[in-house]
């Protein structure tokens, strides 16, 4: 089975601060990993993936398998991240139905 | 107008009563989920479905229903057997390759009154 798990449900950083979003996984496959976010009044929609291994608005994310973590990151925080984010995983292994899983969300404040 | 969606956006339901969700999309895609989402335990899987004819049950399927008749269209059922109704559910899909993103509708806010 897999999980995802997300320990902090709020999360409140001043403008300019470093921000980190914890996200952990349980899956005995090579994980799928991504980041969403939820931005008020708006759909839920992709934030990053692990394999991109890219940045997207200043937020970077790196698997660490040996801890199973999938943490988001952002050097200097800004008022318009503000918002909920869920780390995700889906499955992988072959002649399995894809499954995506979502951890319980942790609501961003970014305070001026 | 590319894109997936739900449909209506609010809805009132009497106790007893079955109703059905709709969620459509024209993205080509195969795989289609429905989640429901309530304040502190993020999005919880319902069902899915990774192509017509064939879904799978979530974490939470007791009390729900789901048809893949169509590739486009993935319809949710919530008969008077689920107990605690009163939700914001949220439908997506995505391609089955790995790594790809999902796609989610607007969202439909279920109220049993």
């Amino acid at each position: 089975a897999q999980r995802v798990t997300q320990p902090e449900k709020l999360l409140s950083v001043f403008k300019g601060a470093p921000v980190e979003l914890k996200c952990n996984y349980s899956y005995s496959g090579s994980p799928e990993l991504f980041w969403y976010v939820q931005y008020s009044r708006q759909r839920l929609q992709l934030l990053l993936r692990h394999i991109s291994r890219e940045s997207i608005k200043g937020f970077t994310a790196d698997l660490n398998k040996g801890e199973t973590s999938f943490h988001l990151k952002k050097p200097f925080a800004q008022e318009e991240d503000s918002a909920m984010y869920y780390c995700a995983l889906s499955a992988t292994a072959a002649g399995s139905a894809r499954q995506l899983t979502f951890g319980s969300g942790t609501q961003l404040t970014v305070l001026p | 107008d590319g894109g997936i969606t739900q449909s209506p956006k609010y809805l009132f339901r009497k106790e007893g009563q079955n109703v059905t969700l709709s969620c459509e999309q024209n993205l080509n895609h195969d795989a289609m989920y429905w989640y429901r989402q309530d304040p502190g335990q993020g999005l919880r899987l319902i069902y899915y479905s990774q192509i017509v004819n064939d879904f799978q049950k979530g974490d939470i399927a007791e009390g729900y229903s789901v048809s893949r008749e169509k590739k486009e269209s993935f319809p949710l059922t919530v008969t008077s057997a689920q107990k605690n109704p009163t939700a914001f559910y949220l439908c997506a899909s995505s391609s089955r390759r790995p790594n790809t993103e999902a796609f989610f509708g607007q969202g439909t806010r279920l109220t049993v009154v």
